[in-house]
């Protein structure tokens, strides 16, 4: 019984490419969440989706940043013209329905982007 | 500021010992819950209290929410070198569809 699946675990980018992340949610759950974390801070907010549909970007940053949870695949976390600031952690959460309802979050074990 | 603030930003017991971490939120909730993570790994969920509900127990957790005083409390009680991590706090905003809004969490260290 897999649970949420991230890739890549680790990755490394030079100023100005792009990064993609992945997000495989859990078996039956049709809710994701991204979120990112600095060192030493807690979980920022980024963007919940369900399939095909953005519900919440308010915390996507207004450039550069996208996501999608298509019909078929894993959930992309999409970063262009990567900068220094954009290193951090990147957490992928899965939901069987609206977390209002069921309350808890699975996560992933996260991509951890590294800017040089 | 966050939803959901965490004290103290670090603490550190013996093993054996209780630790007690506190949460402070802003504005109503549904439901609170706490979340555990190691170093290096993805965030862990521990336990839920709904905004009803004022103790609720799960093992060594004992979690209180006084909804009055916008403040919850995260018990370990005995705890053991394995419980070295940080926890968070994650609050919902009360209303409709909502997403979780994490604190910045208290790193626990337990000394054998």
């Amino acid at each position: 019984n897999a649970g949420v699946m991230q890739n890549p675990r680790h990755l490394v980018r030079r100023r100005g490419q792009e990064a993609r992340l992945r997000c495989s949610p859990m078996k039956g759950h049709s809710h994701v969440y991204w979120y990112r974390q600095l060192p030493e801070e807690g979980l920022k907010f980024m963007v919940y989706l369900q399939k095909e549909n953005i519900i919440d970007e308010s915390g996507m940053p207004k450039e550069r940043f996208s996501a999608e949870f298509p019909k078929e695949g894993p959930s992309i976390l999409r970063i262009q013209q990567v900068v220094r600031g954009d290193s951090a952690a990147y957490f992928c959460a899965s939901s069987p329905a609206q977390v209002l309802n069921t309350g808890e979050l699975f996560f992933g074990e996260g991509s951890r982007l590294t800017v040089l | 500021s966050q939803q959901g603030e965490e004290d103290p930003q670090a603490l550190s017991i013996q093993e054996g010992e209780n630790a007690t971490m506190n949460c402070s939120y802003k504005t109503s909730i549904n439901n609170l819950q706490w979340y555990r993570q190691n170093s290096g790994r993805g965030l862990v969920h521990l336990i839920l209290i709904r905004s009803n509900e004022r103790e609720k127990h799960s093992g060594r957790l004992r979690v209180t929410l006084d909804t009055s005083k916008k403040s919850s409390s995260l018990l370990i009680t005995a705890s053991r070198a394995a419980d070295t991590a940080s926890y968070f706090c994650a609050t919902d905003r009360g209303s409709g569809y909502s997403t979780l809004t994490f604190g910045k969490g208290t790193m626990l260290l337990v000394s054998p």
